[in-house]
């Protein structure tokens, strides 16, 4: 069974600001991947980015990028200039099967 | 962008009412999944299929039923309708492989009066 905890509810952040959002999971797979998705105000659910356990390098897509510390079970996303449009629901999963997500972090981009 | 769509996108229906929800992809995934969302919360997954004539139930115990019998089609039903049924549905599908990634649909916001 998977499990994942996102312990943030909700953050704020100023625009061109950098915020961390958290994760961490606990799973029995030997080799799994760990996903973020975002949640928009009444749009659909997307993906931000992705990273293989088996990967030492942590996965970076334009300003959004992780931090993967596998001892800790670890998984958090840290955006980089953060825009407006950023504002949206934030979903850590660990894995596909089944596809199972933490509670969410509400952020809030601050103009 | 995703290939998966969600019917109908609001529905209001009175209690004791059969409803169908419809999920359709076209992108072939065996994969897929319907969670429940109150607005702005967390996602309760309440149904999701390996392939055809596949289904399990999920963590959340759930008065609906889902069918599998072609891989691009997901639908969920509810025999009865309640007002504890209010809530979104929302229906996803993944690509196959541990990298896989998910797609969701828009969501159908259910209320039942």
């Amino acid at each position: 069974a998977q499990t994942v905890t996102q312990s943030q509810p909700e953050m704020s952040v100023q625009e061109a600001e950098t915020v961390t959002l958290s994760c961490t999971y606990d799973t029995s797979e030997n080799n799994y991947y760990l996903f973020w998705y975002k949640q928009p105000p009444s749009r659909q659910m997307i993906l931000v980015i992705r990273q293989e356990a088996y990967k030492q390098q942590n996965a970076t897509e334009n300003r959004f990028s992780v931090n993967f510390q596998k001892a800790a079970k670890s998984f958090s996303l840290k955006i980089s200039d953060s825009q407006l449009g950023d504002t949206a629901m934030y979903f850590c999963s660990s894995g596909n099967t089944p596809l199972v997500f933490g509670k969410g972090t509400r952020l809030s981009v601050i103009a | 962008e995703a290939d998966i769509y969600q019917t109908p996108r609001y529905l209001v229906i009175g209690t004791g009412k059969k409803i169908t929800l419809e999920c359709s992809q076209t992108m072939g995934h065996d994969k897929m999944y319907w969670y429940q969302q109150d607005p702005g919360m967390e996602l309760h997954l309440i149904h999701y299929s390996y392939g055809v004539n596949s289904t399990e139930k999920g963590d959340l115990s759930s008065e609906s039923t889902v069918s599998r019998i072609r891989t691009e089609h997901f639908p969920l039903t509810l025999e009865s309708a309640r007002p504890s049924h209010t809530s979104q549905y929302l229906c996803a599908s993944s690509e196959s492989g541990l990298r896989g990634r998910s797609f969701f649909g828009q969501g159908t916001r259910l209320t039942v009066v």
